[in-house]
C-alpha cells in the first residue's frame, strides 16, 4: 500500500541537520504522518507524528507542508547513532501501518 | 521499565519442524502484532490482536498461527506450512488497536536449515 515515497538512501555529515522527505500526495483529511525508524537488525522505533502542524519532541521535528502532500522530517544534529532506515506512513485511525523500504540515512563522521 | 521482549533472539529450524517464538509485554497493551520482515524489505502483517483471546489474519497469515490467553503474550507458531520461514520476525503493541506509537520488540530471527 504505497501511499508515500522517500528516497532509497541519504548521506549527512555528524553534527549537521538531516532533512528527510516524503512524499503523500494522496494523503485524505483524516490520515496522520507517522515515522519510525529501524537501526539494522533491531525493531523499529516511533518517532513523531502529525497531522496538519508541525510539530516537534526531543528526537526529531516533523514539517507538514500547508497541503499535506509533503512532509520532512528533521533531525537537528545529526549523529552516528541515527544511522538507521527511516520510514514515513501515511495511515487513518482505525487502518494498519504499512512499512515500506524507507530511507537509509548514513550518518558520515 | 515497561516494553516489549522477544526470545529467542536466533532461531533455527530444520524443514518439517513447527516453532514458537516468543513475545511478551508489561506495557498492559491491548493490541499486539507480529510482522516478518525480509532482507531490503519493509515490514509485512502476519496476526494482529485486539484483546485477550480474540486474533486476526493480516496480510500473509498463510503458515503461521497465534494465541492470546493472557494479555501479556502472544506467541507466534511458524507451522512446517510455511514455506519460505527464513526471515526476521518482529511484536509489537500498541494501547489499542492500530493506535499510533507502537512499542516493538527486538526481533527474531529465524533460520531455516
Amino acid at each position: 500500500d504505497a501511499k508515500t515515497t522517500q528516497p532509497p538512501s541519504m548521506d549527512c555529515a555528524e553534527g549537521r541537520a538531516a532533512n528527510l522527505p516524503c512524499n503523500h500526495s494522496t494523503i485524505s483529511g483524516n490520515e496522520y504522518v507517522y515515522w519510525y525508524r529501524q537501526i539494522h537488525s533491531q525493531g523499529p522505533q516511533y518517532i513523531i507524528h502529525g497531522l496538519k502542524n508541525n510539530e516537534t519532541n526531543e528526537m526529531a521535528s516533523l514539517i507538514i507542508t500547508e497541503d499535506r502532500k509533503s512532509s520532512t522530517l528533521i533531525l537537528p544534529h545529526a549523529t552516528l547513532r541515527d544511522t538507521a532506515v527511516y520510514y514515513c506512513i501515511v495511515k487513518d485511525t482505525g487502518n494498519q501501518f504499512y512499512f515500506g523500504t524507507g530511507t537509509s540515512l548514513t550518518v558520515i563522521p | 521499565d515497561g516494553g516489549i521482549t522477544q526470545s529467542p533472539k536466533y532461531l533455527f529450524r530444520k524443514e518439517g519442524q513447527n516453532v514458537t517464538l516468543s513475545c511478551e509485554q508489561n506495557l498492559n497493551h491491548d493490541a499486539m502484532y507480529w510482522y516478518r520482515q525480509d532482507p531490503g524489505q519493509g515490514l509485512r502483517l502476519i496476526y494482529y490482536s485486539q484483546i485477550v483471546n480474540d486474533f486476526q489474519k493480516g496480510d500473509i497469515a498463510e503458515g503461521y498461527s497465534v494465541s492470546r490467553e493472557k494479555k501479556e503474550s502472544f506467541p507466534l507458531t511458524v507451522t512446517s506450512a510455511q514455506k519460505n520461514p527464513t526471515a526476521f520476525y518482529l511484536c509489537a503493541s500498541s494501547p489499542r488497536l492500530f493506535l499510533g506509537g507502537y512499542t516493538f520488540g527486538s526481533g527474531t530471527r529465524l533460520t531455516v536449515v
